[in-house]
């Protein structure tokens, strides 16, 4: 069974920093990866979706990539911000089942101004 | 942009009310999903409807129904709702076609039930 694993848990850093997340899955087998954000009692917001096929997406400050054969994804924030504080929660999409998406348990992300 | 709207940010119930949950979606998108998103146990999937009257059972299905009757919109439905069911429920969408398939949520539902 797929499983996907965000470390950290949460991440504290100053307002400027560059800073990586990192999303891990245990089956290569995806069609695709999504990164999204969610602020506390709100519910998701896609940041960047990278297909099986490609290796990375970028928008704005953010760069996604995906390495699929060693299972790992980063999300790669540029001069972090205190707005960009939220948690960040990746999910892949199985190539086995269509419907199924396994969610990783997030990174708590704290920029302090 | 796409758009999911969930008709109810906050509910609060009684123990052994008929609850419904509903949410629109306005890309013409075949999937629609409702998790639950607890502290500690991350999203679960209830249920997900890929077309119109038809649905499949998720991970934690036990308690709750949905309903499909029109393409843009996905109900849940707690029979008789009790306090375990007190959570913040998420509604999603997504096209059919399996290249972009990207996933689009609303902005959640927080139940409590009393």
């Amino acid at each position: 069974k797929q499983e996907v694993t965000q470390i950290p848990a949460a991440l504290s850093v100053p307002e400027g920093e560059n800073l990586v997340l990192n999303c891990s899955f245990t089956d290569s087998a995806i069609y695709n990866l999504q990164w999204f954000r969610q602020d506390p009692g709100k519910g998701l917001t896609s940041l960047l979706l990278i297909q099986s096929s490609q290796r990375e997406q970028t928008s704005g400050r953010l760069n996604a990539s995906l390495d699929k054969s060693s299972g790992r994804s980063t999300l790669y924030i540029a001069a972090s911000q205190p707005g960009d504080s939220a948690t960040y929660l990746c999910a892949v999409r199985g190539e086995d089942n269509f419907n199924k998406f396994y969610f990783g348990s997030g990174t708590k992300l704290n920029v302090k101004p | 942009d796409v758009k999911v709207t969930q008709s109810s940010r906050y509910l609060v119930k009684r123990t052994g009310e008929k609850v419904f949950l509903e949410c629109v979606q306005d890309m013409d998108h075949e999937n629609m999903f409702w998790y639950r998103q607890d502290p500690g146990l991350g999203l679960r999937l209830i249920y997900f409807s890929y077309d119109v009257k038809m649905k499949e059972k998720g991970d934690i299905p036990e308690g709750y129904s949905v309903s499909r009757e029109k393409k843009e919109r996905f109900s849940l439905i707690l029979e008789s709702a009790s306090t375990n069911q007190t959570s913040m429920y998420l509604c999603a969408s997504s096209p059919g076609t399996p290249y972009t398939g990207e996933l689009f949520f609303g902005e959640g539902s927080r139940l409590t039930v009393l």
